[in-house]
C-alpha cells in the first residue's frame, strides 16, 4: 500500500515569492493533516482535514497560507507571499477516522527554503 | 508552558545499552498516545501507539502511559547503530470537538547510538 506521498520534495524560492505543496493521502484516509517543522522541533499542526471540511486552521497564518482539499482526497497548501521565517518542512499527514482516534501517517515532507 | 515537553537531547549511547525516552504533558484530555522516529530528512515514521496508561512492548521497544503522572517514556533495549534518529512523542485527546483527532507532538530527542 503506498504511503502518503508529497511533492516536492525540496523548493527553493526568493522571499515575496508564492510557493505550493502537494499531499496524496493514504487511501481511504478521511482526515489529513498539514504540519510546519521548524529546525530542530517536533511538528507544529497548520490546519486539519476531515474529508473536505477544514475542522481546525487556528494554527494557519490565513494572511498568507491557503490551503484546500477538494474532493476529500488530495490536497493542497500554498503560501503568497513567502517570508523568510516561512523556511521549514511541510509534512502532510493522514489517518482513518475512527472512534477513539487512530494513527497518523506521515509523508516525506517538503523542505522549503526561503532565501 | 507547551502542551508537551519533551528533552530535545542531544542523548549519545553506546551500542547495547538501554534507552529511555520522556515526555510529560498538562493536558489531562490526552488519551491516546505514539511515538514517532524521525531520520534526517525523513518524514516521521510511527513506532508506537499506546491508548491510555499501560505498558506496549513491540520487539525491542517498551512503551509506558502514567496518566495519573501525566509522563510517558519509550524503552529501547539493545540499542543499535540504526536506532539513531530523532523520538517524537505525540498525543491526541479522545472525543468529539475540534479538539478531537489533534496529534500535538513534543520538540523531539536526538538519539546516537555509538557502535
Amino acid at each position: 500500500e503506498a504511503g502518503v506521498v508529497q511533492s516536492p520534495r525540496y523548493k527553493i524560492i526568493e522571499k515575496k515569492q508564492p510557493v505550493a505543496f502537494w499531499c496524496n493521502p493514504i487511501s481511504g484516509h478521511n482526515t489529513l493533516y498539514w504540519y510546519r517543522q521548524n529546525l530542530g522541533q517536533g511538528p507544529e499542526l497548520l490546519i486539519r482535514y476531515e474529508n473536505e471540511e477544514a475542522v481546525d486552521d487556528s494554527q494557519l497564518p490565513k494572511d498568507r497560507f491557503s490551503a484546500e482539499r477538494l474532493k476529500g482526497v488530495d490536497s493542497t497548501l500554498k503560501i503568497q507571499p513567502a517570508e523568510l521565517g516561512d523556511s521549514a518542512v511541510y509534512l502532510c499527514a493522514s489517518s482513518l477516522d475512527q472512534v477513539g482516534g487512530t494513527e497518523a501517517f506521515f509523508g516525506q515532507g517538503t523542505r522549503l527554503t526561503v532565501v | 508552558q507547551k502542551e508537551v515537553e519533551q528533552d530535545p537531547g542531544p542523548l549519545s549511547v553506546p551500542e547495547g545499552a538501554i534507552v529511555s525516552l520522556n515526555c510529560t504533558y498538562s493536558n489531562s484530555a490526552f488519551q491516546y498516545f505514539m511515538w514517532y522516529r524521525q531520520y534526517s530528512r525523513k518524514g516521521p515514521e510511527l513506532l508506537m501507539y499506546t491508548y491510555s496508561s499501560g505498558n506496549k512492548e513491540d520487539g525491542r521497544f517498551t512503551a509506558q502511559v502514567d496518566k495519573s503522572s501525566k509522563y510517558i517514556s519509550l524503552f529501547i533495549r539493545d540499542s543499535q547503530p540504526s536506532d539513531s534518529a530523532t523520538y517524537l512523542c505525540a498525543m491526541m485527546p479522545m472525543g468529539g470537538g475540534q479538539g478531537a483527532q489533534k496529534l500535538v507532538f513534543g520538540q523531539g530527542t536526538r538519539l546516537t547510538i555509538n557502535p
